[in-house]
């Protein structure tokens, strides 16, 4: 089975900026779950998603959004960028019982400058 | 919402040593325990998990353990080898959300 993909890998955008980052999961999973990583915070929890539903999110300004489309695919979006919001982010998928048991995609590196 | 802390930030051991990971968590409601493994430049990866009805639970060199009335569990690694050299990830799962401690890393001395 292929694994979690995310496009790009690597992006650089300048404040004030947008910024919509994909993520392709594991086929037959559909919960999908997003998370910023930085040095000092580790992994903090954004959102997840099933059904095309957010079934939860963490606490993060409304500046940060996301989706699902039907084929269980999602976007996130950072509209107005901040400083700040240089990290990696990260997609993982889930079969939507496991949602502990977490795949994740390789990320996609932001820059904000 | 969920809180979980984890101790220590870094851990240095001899190989062959035992390494010891705590964490804490504070919503009762948390019923999946994961520990998750990064290693430098890669995607985290699941290597155990428990759940809040087990007590313990062991694979090979690994081992979880879980204090459902206190809210701690830990990981333990025995036998370390150079290849246990990561960042390792506690979490604690519930309502479709996984919160993670801010991780520990781990360095295995040859």
């Amino acid at each position: 089975k292929a694994g979690v993909t995310q496009t790009p890998r690597y992006l650089i955008k300048t404040r004030g900026q947008q910024v919509t980052l994909s993520c392709s999961p594991i086929s037959g999973h559909r919960s999908v779950s997003w998370y910023q990583q930085t040095p000092g915070q580790g992994l903090q929890f954004l959102f997840e998603y099933f059904s095309e539903t957010q079934r939860n999110k963490g606490n993060f300004p409304g500046r940060f959004s996301g989706r699902q489309f039907s084929n269980s695919r999602s976007e996130m979006n950072v509209s107005t960028l901040e400083l700040g919001d240089s990290a990696l982010y990260l997609c993982a998928s889930s079969l939507e019982d496991r949602v502990y048991e977490q795949y994740f995609g390789p990320g996609t590196r932001l820059t904000v400058t | 919402g969920e809180n979980v802390e984890q101790h220590p930030s870094t851990l240095s051991v001899q190989e062959g040593d035992s390494a010891v990971i705590k964490c804490t968590y504070s919503d009762s409601a948390s019923n999946y325990f994961p520990w998750y493994k990064q290693e430098l430049g890669k995607r985290p990866q699941l290597i155990i998990d428990i759940r809040s009805n087990v007590g313990e639970k062991k694979d090979q060199r690994i081992a979880v353990t879980l204090n459902k009335t206190a809210k701690h569990f830990s990981l333990h690694i025995t036998e370390t080898q150079p290849e246990d050299s990561a960042v390792y990830f506690c979490a604690a799962s519930s309502d479709y959300k996984l919160s993670f401690g801010a991780g520990t890393t781990v360095t295995v001395r040859a």
